[in-house]
C-alpha cells in the first residue's frame, strides 16, 4: 500500500516554463489537495478537489491549475513559472471531509524557479 | 473565517524533559482541531484530532493534547520527550462540514542530548 505518491521529488526551472505534479493515493480516497509550504508560513492550500471531476481554489490558486480526471490523480500545473513559486508542494487526500477526517499526506516535491 | 497562531517558531528542550507547544485559534463554534507532526524531508503525519467529548485527548507516539475553549487553546503535550520527536509540529483548525483545514504556521523543536 503505497499511500499518497508524488512525482516529480524535485525539480528546477526557469522563469516562464511549465510543468505538471503528479499525485497519485491508492487509498480510494474522495478529496485531495494541494498545498505548499514556504518558512515562516506554513501550509497554504492552492487547490483541492472533493471528488473525480471536480476542482476548487484554495487560499492560494493564482497561478496555478489543478484536473481530477481520475479518481486516484491529481494534477498540479504551472503553466509559466515564477520565482515567487518556489516552494516545496505537497499533496494530501482524505476519505471524508478534511474537517473531520485524517488528511494522507505525500513526501512533497521540492521546486526551484530561477 | 477560522485562523490559527502558533506563537513559538522554534522551542529547543533536553531529551527527556516535558514538551508543551502552545495553539491558539480563532473560530465562532466549535472547532475541529488537529496536530500533524512533519519529520524532516517528510510529509505531515496525524498526531491527534479532537471534534468533541473528553476535552483531553491522546495521540500516538505519547503525545496528548487539551482543548481548553475558554482560552480558545489546543496545546500539545509530551511528559518526556525523545529524540526522535525532534521535527516541525503543525496545529490546524477546521470547522464542521468545511472542506478544508487551515494550518498554522508551525513550531520546530529540537531535542538537545
Amino acid at each position: 500500500n503505497a499511500g499518497v505518491t508524488q512525482t516529480p521529488k524535485f525539480r528546477v526551472l526557469k522563469t516562464g516554463q511549465s510543468m505538471t505534479l503528479l499525485c497519485a493515493q491508492d487509498m480510494n480516497h474522495e478529496y485531495m489537495y494541494w498545498y505548499r509550504q514556504d518558512p515562516g508560513m506554513g501550509l497554504r492550500l492552492i487547490h483541492y478537489s472533493v471528488g473525480e471531476g471536480t476542482t476548487a481554489k484554495g487560499e492560494v490558486p493564482d497561478g496555478y491549475n489543478v484536473s481530477r480526471l481520475k479518481k486516484q490523480n491529481f494534477l498540479l500545473g504551472l503553466e509559466s513559472a515564477a520565482p515567487s513559486q518556489t516552494s516545496v508542494y505537497f499533496c494530501a487526500s482524505s476519505l471524508l471531509l478534511p474537517s473531520t477526517d485524517t488528511q494522507y499526506f505525500g513526501p512533497g516535491t521540492r521546486l526551484t524557479v530561477l | 473565517a477560522q485562523s490559527v497562531t502558533q506563537p513559538d517558531i522554534h522551542i529547543t528542550v533536553s531529551e527527556g524533559a516535558s514538551l508543551e507547544l502552545r495553539c491558539n485559534y480563532s473560530y465562532g463554534a466549535t472547532p475541529y482541531l488537529f496536530w500533524y507532526v512533519q519529520s524532516p524531508g517528510q510529509g505531515l503525519q496525524l498526531l491527534l484530532k479532537y471534534f468533541s467529548g473528553d476535552t483531553l485527548v491522546q495521540g500516538i507516539k505519547g503525545f496528548e493534547a487539551e482543548f481548553k475553549r475558554s482560552q480558545s487553546s489546543f496545546n500539545l503535550r509530551k511528559p518526556s520527550v525523545h529524540w526522535s520527536d525532534a521535527a516541525e509540529y503543525f496545529c490546524a483548525v477546521g470547522s464542521r462540514g468545511g472542506n478544508k483545514l487551515t494550518f498554522g504556521t508551525g513550531t520546530q523543536l529540537k531535542v538537545e542530548l
